[in-house]
């Protein structure tokens, strides 16, 4: 298994510019998640799906949008670009029963490293 | 206002030494869970801990939830190279709650 995949691995964008950050996973998981880490700062929950179909905000979604058409892939869009979103965006699955998300190991992709000029 | 303090934010220890690294908050947590993070990766999962006084131990890693769930600690004893990268904690605050992290501890053991 390739655990859970992102491309690309670095990007540079212009303000104003869009993009979208992709991420698959092949362990059949349910729950599939977008962060973004600061230096210094851990990791912030942007949005997160329970399922196909299904999505959530979390903690910081603006300046972006998801989407999960399929079991395998979730990702993440940004419209319109902007200095702030200068960040490292992990991608993460789990499978979880939905009891307690802090029972479910959560599986990480190696991440985006985006700058935004 | 950060929910989840981890202490200290950085720490320089020499191969063989012992150290502890602590995550904090005002909240209870339903579980509480470990992340290791190397340069360049994601983080990976080392325990996580459910009820509170627990005590987990990975080789040389010893873990442990407060008794009130609000604090945890991680203790490394005979340090290694490889064991440098950021530790992170991860909060749940039960079924309705998504993982809160905290800003991590980054460990750098030299040889």
């Amino acid at each position: 298994n390739a655990g859970v995949t992102q491309t690309p691995k670095f990007r540079i964008l212009k303000i104003g510019q869009s993009m979208t950050l992709q991420c698959t996973q092949d362990m059949n998981h349910n729950y599939m998640y977008w962060y973004r880490q600061d230096p210094g700062m851990g990791l912030k929950l942007i949005y997160y799906s329970v399922g196909a179909g299904i999505t959530d905000k979390g903690e910081v979604p603006n300046g972006y949008n998801v989407s999960r058409s399929t079991t395998e892939d979730f990702p993440l869009r940004l419209e319109l670009a902007a200095p702030s979103q200068t960040s490292v965006y992990f991608c993460a699955s789990s499978y979880s029963y939905g009891q307690d998300s802090g029972l479910d190991e959560q599986f990480f992709g190696p991440g985006t490293r985006l700058t935004v000029l | 206002t950060q929910l989840l303090e981890q202490s200290p934010q950085f720490l320089s220890i020499q191969e063989g030494e012992n150290l502890t690294v602590y995550c904090n908050s005002s909240s209870v947590f339903s579980s509480l869970q470990w992340y290791r993070q190397e340069p360049g990766e994601g983080p990976v999962l080392l325990v996580t801990v459910v009820t509170g006084g627990e005590v987990k131990k990975l080789k040389r890693l010893t873990f442990q939830f407060g008794d009130a769930r609000k604090d945890s600690s991680l203790h490394i004893t005979a340090a290694q190279t490889g064991d440098t990268g950021l530790y992170l904690c991860a909060g749940a605050r039960g079924s309705q709650g998504n993982l809160i992290f905290g800003k991590g501890t980054k460990l750098s053991v030299k040889p």
